[in-house]
């Protein structure tokens, strides 16, 4: 699977959109790019997911690259509960659907 | 939606004491699972990938005698921690695949994961 590349930690004000950027540059064809999120003591919980196509769902928006090698979470009005680790992975059909997890994005969500 | 339930959610027991946690997909059928351990401060590390009527696979460095895993069914499975130890004290999360959607883009579900204590 491709290695991914996300900043350690950011900051985002309540209200505002939390914009996550991930690095995916040795991304191959057949490799969809997966967002999860780990709140404290709990289990990663699944965002959205995308191949080439910009996706929306109820919780986040996911930008994906022309060239597919960087992706963007959007977190349209973040809340305090959206504090999390974020974690973006790549992964392809034939890896037997296993997630290998960086060290993802602490995004810390302030009032 | 997809869930995922992982039993106990908390154990604490002495060393040497062997800890079954069990891995429910509770509205869909998953002939894989797997095993993924996080200790604080860290990222959740894969363990190991539970098939359903077969040997399970370990990654590399993972003791397959000390972590038994069983998948005796479509909605169930199990992992051993044998004869554990406090080096052994994790956060042991379970997941699953949704089969109903085509391979490559079906996402993982987790369940909220065990926390193992050894004394």
């Amino acid at each position: 699977d491709a290695k991914t590349t996300q900043p350690p930690s950011m900051d985002c004000a309540e209200g505002r959109a939390a914009n996550l950027p991930c690095n995916h540059s040795t991304i191959s064809g057949n490799e969809y790019v997966y967002w999860y999120r780990q709140i404290h003591s709990q289990g990663p919980q699944y965002i959205i997911h995308g191949l080439k196509n910009n996706e929306t769902n109820e919780m986040a928006s996911l930008i994906i690259t022309e060239d597919r090698k960087s992706s963007t979470l959007i977190l349209p009005h973040a809340t305090l509960r959206d504090t999390a680790v974020y974690y973006c992975i790549v992964r392809a059909p034939h890896q037997g659907g296993k997630l290998i997890f960086g060290q993802g994005t602490e995004l810390s969500v302030k009032p | 939606g997809a869930v995922v339930s992982q039993h106990p959610s908390r154990v604490i027991c002495k060393s040497g004491t062997s800890v079954k946690i069990e891995c429910r997909s509770l509205d869909f059928q998953a002939t894989t699972m797997f095993w993924y351990r996080q200790f604080p401060k860290q990222s959740l590390m894969l363990m190991a990938t539970s098939n359903e009527g077969s040997k399970a696979t370990y990654e590399q460095g993972v003791e397959k005698d000390k972590f038994l895993i069983n998948h005796a069914s479509l909605t169930l499975s199990t992992l051993t921690v044998t004869s554990a130890h406090p080096e052994d004290s994790s956060f042991y999360i379970c997941s699953a695949r949704d089969q109903t959607r085509p391979s490559g883009n079906q996402p993982q579900h987790f369940g909220d994961g065990t926390r193992l204590s050894i004394l």
